[in-house]
């Protein structure tokens, strides 16, 4: 089945400085790629996807990068916030929509980002 | 607007005792989904409807758990004669069509004594 294997577990920058997670994942049918932040007490919140047909997506200081070829995606935050920190999961699901077949998301094991003020 | 709501937020049961999770989508949402969390780790999904139609459950554990979704709109997790294992944060997510953005909700967390 899917495997996704996300680096590193942990990261800390400085405020201002750049973040890059690096997700890689095992199944070439996979077609969806999802990043999610995850706050203290909450529940993982959409911030980016990127879809297989696209190599890149921007949404202002953060961008997602996808190397189909490598089976591999990352997460770019630039100039990065103290609001940043946070637990950041990467997953990949492959879509097929309608017509029985699941669309569920496998998850990386998720970077703890520390932006130190 | 209003974002997928779960209920209870927090539940202590006792082991042996059957519990019921529910997740309310957001409203219009076709497709509902759930995964459990474990501490430090990513979500595990669980099943997966899309209306009132159960597309997938290959990732219910055993047959104690069940989930239904009667109406196609409220979900009930069941789990029956719970184990200290079954400890863990349920979450329930949302998604405007098959194959679209998934919205999480706040989870319930699952303690058995």
């Amino acid at each position: 089945g899917e495997n996704v294997e996300q680096h590193p577990s942990t990261l800390s920058v400085q405020e201002g400085d750049s973040a890059v997670i690096k997700c890689t994942y095992s199944d070439s049918a996979s077609n969806y790629f999802p990043w999610y932040k995850q706050e203290l007490g909450k529940g993982p919140q959409l911030i980016i996807d990127i879809r297989s047909n696209v190599g890149e997506k921007k949404d202002q200081r953060i961008a997602v990068t996808l190397n189909k070829t490598a089976k591999h995606f990352s997460l770019h935050i630039t100039e990065t916030q103290p609001e940043d920190s946070a637990v950041y999961f990467c997953a990949a699901s492959t879509i097929v929509g309608y017509g029985g077949a699941t669309n569920k998301l496998i998850f990386g094991t998720g970077t703890l980002l520390a932006v130190q003020p | 607007g209003a974002g997928v709501s779960q209920s209870p937020r927090y539940k202590v049961t006792k082991r042996g005792q059957d519990v019921a999770l529910r997740c309310d989508p957001i409203s219009g949402h076709v497709s509902l989904y759930w995964y459990r969390q474990a501490l430090g780790q990513g979500p595990e999904f669980l099943t997966y409807f899309n209306y009132e139609a159960q597309q997938d459950k290959s990732g219910l554990p055993n047959d104690r758990f069940s989930a239904e979704r009667p109406e196609g709109s409220i979900s009930t997790l069941t789990i029956q004669r719970t184990e200290q294992r079954d400890s863990a944060m349920y979450r329930c997510a949302s998604s405007p069509n098959p194959g679209s953005e998934q919205y999480f909700g706040p989870g319930t967390r699952l303690t058995v004594t």
